[in-house]
């Protein structure tokens, strides 16, 4: 089974923090993704990895940076957090498309709370 | 950008009760996939249907590409058929891009 592990469930941070939100998948995915999930708004797409050290930016990038130094690894960096920020974060893989269904398998999520 | 539309917002059915969920998409996809988050907040993936008809047990999805929507159908709903179903579509630009649709929260009572 694919796994896509987040490091924490749960973070409380407070506001002007340096936050990393980790992810990790294990089935040799090229893709990978963060999205935020906030009620009645569904799921925006933050950032995107087609490769290692390939990123591109989603609909709401602002305020977020990335890393991806490893295949399996992608990291969300919130330079200096702030209240908006606080959300559910899900971190997902994927196969390449078009070679692929691109299939998206999420991580358990993270709920991150900026006070 | 590509919108998506999901619809009803909001659904409470009895237990046993059928239901139709619909996604709505303003341009031309690659894909579309459908996903349901459980209460916890996992989201599991339902079908990938980029158009036609599939079924997997009492559920099936139909995409019609051609007039930009798609349809998730739950039959004989179960308690364990509550939480939020999203469609998310990969836009025809751009491979592996997906955008979600804002989602349909389920509720099915006993």
């Amino acid at each position: 089974d694919v796994k896509v592990t987040q490091s924490s469930r749960y973070l409380v941070k407070r506001t002007g923090e340096k936050v990393f939100l980790e992810c990790v998948q294990d089935m040799d995915h090229e893709n990978m993704f963060w999205y935020r999930q906030d009620p009645g708004l569904g799921l925006r797409l933050i950032y995107f990895s087609y490769d290692v050290k390939m990123k591109e930016k989603g609909d709401i990038p602002e305020g977020y940076s990335v890393s991806r130094e490893k295949k399996e690894r992608f990291s969300l960096i919130l330079e200096s957090a702030s209240t908006n920020q606080t959300s559910m974060y899900l971190c997902a893989s994927s196969l390449p498309r078009p070679s692929s269904t691109g299939e998206l398998f999420f991580g358990e999520g993270s709920r991150l709370t900026v006070l | 950008g590509i919108q998506v539309e999901q619809s009803p917002p909001d659904l409470i059915l009895q237990e046993g009760a059928n239901s139709t969920l619909r996604c709505n998409f303003s341009d031309s996809v690659n894909n579309l996939q459908w996903f349901h988050q459980n209460p916890w907040g996992q989201l599991i993936n339902l079908f990938y249907i980029p158009s036609g008809t599939k079924q997997n047990g009492r559920l099936s999805a139909t995409t019609v590409a051609t007039e930009r929507y798609s349809l998730l159908y739950i039959s004989s709903s179960q308690t364990t058929d509550s939480g939020v179903y999203f469609c998310a579509v990969e836009m025809k630009t751009s491979y592996d891009k997906v955008i979600f649709g804002p989602g349909t929260s389920l509720s099915v009572i006993p």
